[in-house]
């Protein structure tokens, strides 16, 4: 069955630094989200998006993040300037308009971020 | 808008005993409910889900839910626990309609004892 892949796995950086976060969304699936889950707590929405733009984001979801598809096939979480309290597990999700999956959505496998 | 609650935060059984996981939701809407399993350092797998059809749904692994307007729950059971059960279990609400977020709930730990 197709899946919703991420890369890294796992990424280590500075805080202050950019960090860009990769997911390949299942190929015929139209919504795509972000979702981030800070260790030992929920998960918690970040932002979705829909016909290249975002149809919806959270309060989390401040000047610092960005979502891009770039190519059709990839979406990706950019943090410009990353803190402390970013480290989390950020996990990508699709969905799609089939009758048969309802509102279902689909994660990856999700990226641990870790900043220092 | 949207909430789950999820009342124990840490549910411990002995195998080969049954299960439950306690889900209440608050939705302005008639929602859809849905309950992921997160096995340590793992994604999140789906294990049912309510999309107002039949309102008892039976999921992978042995467990059902039962949908209740009335309660507003959405209780996760399992008649017979297995060592392979113990993850991290967390009830979902959303509207019904394609591309909504998810809400989720703040998780149960479930623990099985051999």
């Amino acid at each position: 069955e197709p899946e919703v892949t991420q890369t890294p796995s796992h990424q280590v950086t500075q805080m202050g630094q950019e960090v860009i976060l990769r997911c390949v969304p299942i190929s015929n699936h139209l919504y795509f989200y972000w979702y981030r889950q800070i260790l030992g707590q929920k998960v918690e929405f970040l932002v979705s998006f829909y016909n290249n733009e975002i149809s919806e984001k959270s309060e989390i979801f401040d000047d610092q993040f960005s979502v891009e598809r770039p190519d059709g096939s990839n979406f990706t979480l950019k943090i410009r300037s990353t803190k402390l309290e970013d480290s989390a597990m950020y996990f990508c999700a699709s969905s799609t308009r089939d009758r048969e999956r309802d509102n279902e959505q689909f994660f990856g496998p999700g990226t641990r971020l870790t900043v220092l | 808008a949207q909430s789950v609650t999820q009342l124990d935060s840490h549910v411990s059984v002995s195998e080969g005993t049954p299960v439950l996981l306690r889900c209440n939701y608050s939705s302005s809407y008639s929602p859809s409910l849905f309950w992921y399993v997160q096995h340590p350092n793992k994604g999140l797998q789906l294990l049912l889900k309510y999309t107002s059809a039949a309102t008892l749904v039976k999921g992978i692994n042995g467990f059902e839910a039962e949908f209740k307007k009335s309660e507003t729950s959405f209780h996760l059971t399992k008649p017979s626990a297995h060592m392979s059960d113990a993850a991290e279990y967390f009830c979902v609400v959303t509207l019904p309609y394609y591309g909504q977020n998810f809400v989720f709930g703040p998780g149960t730990r479930l623990s099985v004892l051999p």
